[in-house]
């Protein structure tokens, strides 16, 4: 029971340049999240998923769109980095049962130059 | 609308020292809270939850919150700090529907000197 990976850990961007980070649970969970972290800021929720096929905005979600094909993946595509999303970025999972608990990757550290 | 203040980026104890990290709330909707610790270059754990049941929460490693409604605060305590529990600690508040989304406070960091 892997809990919730992030793939790839670490990444350098040119400006301009495209990526997908991708996050994987293997506990069923419904809802899935991404957020980014910044140095004094916390962490800010970008996109979440509350289902397979559906996604929503959260509070920071410009310059980033993504998709849930698959219950299990939920992946968070950046078109056009800027040096802006230079940011340390994770993903969360939790049961829509629960309002509980958000299980946490360990994260994707991105630099754009 | 809700949003978490975190009072303090970084609070600095000695080993043995009484831990007190601080969060106050604000919710239009009955909130549940939450405390989250994150070792360097980790995700984040949960530590504990308040979901309107015991307003005395325990969590894990021996921490504590106590969610008091009239001064909207959700207060991290240890009685006594081990190095090992130098770390970030965030709380953080949703509401109490399914949908609801987490929303964090900036952060703690604790600093536990020998």
């Amino acid at each position: 029971n892997a809990g919730v990976t992030q793939t790839p850990k670490f990444r350098v961007l040119k400006t301009g340049q495209s990526m997908t980070l991708l996050c994987a649970q293997d506990m069923n969970h419904e809802y899935m999240y991404w957020y980014r972290q910044d140095p004094g800021m916390g962490l800010r929720l970008i996109h979440y998923s509350v289902g397979e096929g559906t996604t929503a905005k959260g509070e920071v979600p410009d310059g980033y769109n993504v998709s849930r094909l698959k219950k299990q993946n939920f992946l968070l595509g950046l078109e056009s980095a800027a040096p802006s999303q230079t940011s340390v970025y994770f993903c969360a999972s939790r049961r829509a049962s629960s309002v509980y608990e958000q299980y946490f990757g360990p994260g994707t550290r991105l630099t754009v130059t | 609308a809700q949003s978490v203040t975190q009072l303090g980026s970084h609070v600095s104890v000695s080993e043995g020292a009484l831990v007190l990290l601080r969060c106050n709330y604000s919710s239009s909707v009955p909130p549940y809270l939450f405390w989250y610790v994150q070792y360097p270059n980790q995700g984040l754990q949960l530590l504990l939850k308040y979901t309107s049941a015991a307003t005395l929460v325990k969590g894990i490693n021996g921490f504590e919150a106590e969610f008091k409604k009239s001064e909207t605060s959700f207060h991290l305590t240890k009685p006594s700090a081990h190095m090992s529990d130098a770390a970030e600690y965030f709380c953080a508040v949703s509401g109490s529907s399914g949908y609801s989304t987490l929303t964090f406070g900036k952060g703690t960091m604790l600093l536990v000197s020998p």
